[in-house]
């Protein structure tokens, strides 16, 4: 079975601050895709990054970064130099690889970042 | 990726009618999906919709209350029947495969009076 576990259930930063979001995933496959999500409070999904199992390199993207370690099975999610715009709620997910693909999420983490 | 078109956006619904949300991909896949967000909490898979068959429910949803719709490889629809006010949450549909991802469309926050 799949399992996602977002170890924070809230945070709430000072802007400017970094903050990390964890996600420690759970799979038997050797095939499989971690996700990022941001939610605002409009409701809507908004993609970040998508991670294949095969491809453990650390990627950047603005004051975004992600560190994904198969060892650890944890897939964290970094901003740099947080803003008040950041605040919403992150979800991590998991999907398998294969015909049988459905995705996992997390609980989910609210952040604020407070001005 | 997939830009997926959902609507409507929000609705606040009397106790006992339906609502039909509705998403148009812009492009052909195979299978759609449907979430329920309830407030505070994750998404839970409602069905998938896979064109030309019945959907596939999950565990805690059926077919009466849940009817999906699946006329073509760009468009689905979910209705949500005889509403309660625990039915009040955040609906998504999305577009799921390994090669492109997953993207969900915007969401239809429905709020039962």
């Amino acid at each position: 079975a799949q399992k996602v576990t977002q170890v924070q259930t809230e945070i709430s930063v000072v802007e400017k601050e970094d903050v990390t979001l964890d996600c420690v995933y759970e799979t038997r496959d050797t095939t499989y895709y971690l996700f990022w999500y941001k939610q605002p409070p409009s409701g809507e999904l908004v993609f970040l990054i998508r991670r294949n199992s095969f491809d453990e390199q650390n990627e950047i993207s603005g004051r975004y970064s992600w560190n994904f370690q198969k060892s650890t099975s944890s897939f964290n999610f970094t901003i740099t130099a947080s803003q008040v715009v950041d605040s919403a709620v992150y979800f991590c997910a998991l999907m398998r690889g294969g015909s049988n693909y459905k995705l996992t999420f997390g609980k989910g983490t609210l952040l604020t970042v407070n001005p | 990726s997939a830009v997926i078109s959902q609507k409507p956006s929000r609705d606040i619904c009397q106790r006992g009618t339906s609502l039909t949300i509705q998403c148009q991909v812009d492009s052909q896949v195979t299978m759609m999906f449907w979430y329920r967000q309830q407030p505070g909490q994750s998404l839970t898979l409602i069905a998938t919709a896979n064109q030309g068959s019945e959907a596939t429910y999950e565990s805690g949803f059926v077919i009466d209350k849940f009817p999906i719709s699946r006329p073509n490889l760009t468009f689905s629809t979910l209705t949500v029947s005889n509403m309660s006010p625990e039915d009040s949450s955040i609906y998504l549909c999305s577009v799921e495969d390994p090669l492109i991802g997953a993207f969900f469309g915007q969401g239809t926050r429905l709020t039962v009076v």
